[in-house]
């Protein structure tokens, strides 16, 4: 079986319910930020992203929220379905720097 | 987006040999990355594959455990020398690419490393 995420935190929503899943990050200087999927078996996969001078951004059944205050980043995912079910990853990077840093990631498991 | 390949996706490999993984991406880019992620882990930036030059590796990666070659601007290869267990990892390419008017960052589907 897959391994990635057989030791991360993990998130249970039932079906149909929306998911929130939150990231801190450690670089005040870090002014780009992208949320990724990665379903068992597979690559991570590009979600969405913002930039540092926005605090909000959404996209089809997805939102990001950035707090530059408390360096915080959360995904929220309307209603959950199954296919939801991955590890989703939070990354920063900083102006000027080609090097992203990666979150621990937050295991999804949606209840059917 | 960029359309990233690798081979192999997975293999099962005996301590001591090596393993050359190839990223093919459908498009020329600027910048390609390989990384490492480690079962339950997240990800970590092995190596910045230069074209035309030596790659330019991350703190705790060095060149002979991990030769990069970068022939042009579509293609990379890493190889995993004289592999032990501890480098049974997923390994994966990205590369830079437009999301809009953003460059974000793209990852092929990894190819899957056990080594005994």
């Amino acid at each position: 079986g897959e391994s990635v995420g057989l030791h991360l935190p993990t998130l249970s929503v039932q079906e149909g319910d929306n998911s929130i899943i939150n990231c801190a990050y450690s670089n005040s200087a870090s002014d780009y930020f992208i949320w990724y999927k990665q379903e068992s078996g597979k690559g991570p996969q590009f979600i969405i992203d913002i930039r540092s001078n926005m605090d909000k951004r959404q996209g089809q059944r997805v939102t990001v929220l950035l707090n530059k205050t408390v360096k915080h980043l959360s995904l929220q995912i309307a209603a959950t379905q199954p296919g939801d079910s991955a590890v989703y990853f939070c990354a920063e990077k900083a102006s000027g720097t080609y090097k992203y840093i990666f979150g621990t990631g937050t295991r999804l498991k949606v209840l059917a | 987006s960029a359309v990233i390949s690798q081979k192999p996706s997975r293999d099962i490999c005996q301590r001591g040999t090596s393993l050359t993984i190839q990223c093919q991406v459908d498009s020329q880019v600027t910048m390609m990355f390989w990384y490492r992620q480690q079962p339950g882990q997240s990800l970590t930036l092995i190596a910045t594959a230069n074209q035309g030059s030596e790659a330019t590796y991350e703190s705790g990666f060095v060149i002979d455990k991990f030769p990069i070659s970068r022939p042009n601007l579509t293609f990379s290869t890493l190889t995993v020398s004289n592999m032990s267990p501890e480098d049974s990892s997923i390994y994966l390419c990205s590369v830079v690419g437009l999301a809009g008017d953003q460059e974000t960052q793209y990852f092929g589907p990894g190819t899957r490393l056990l080594v005994l």
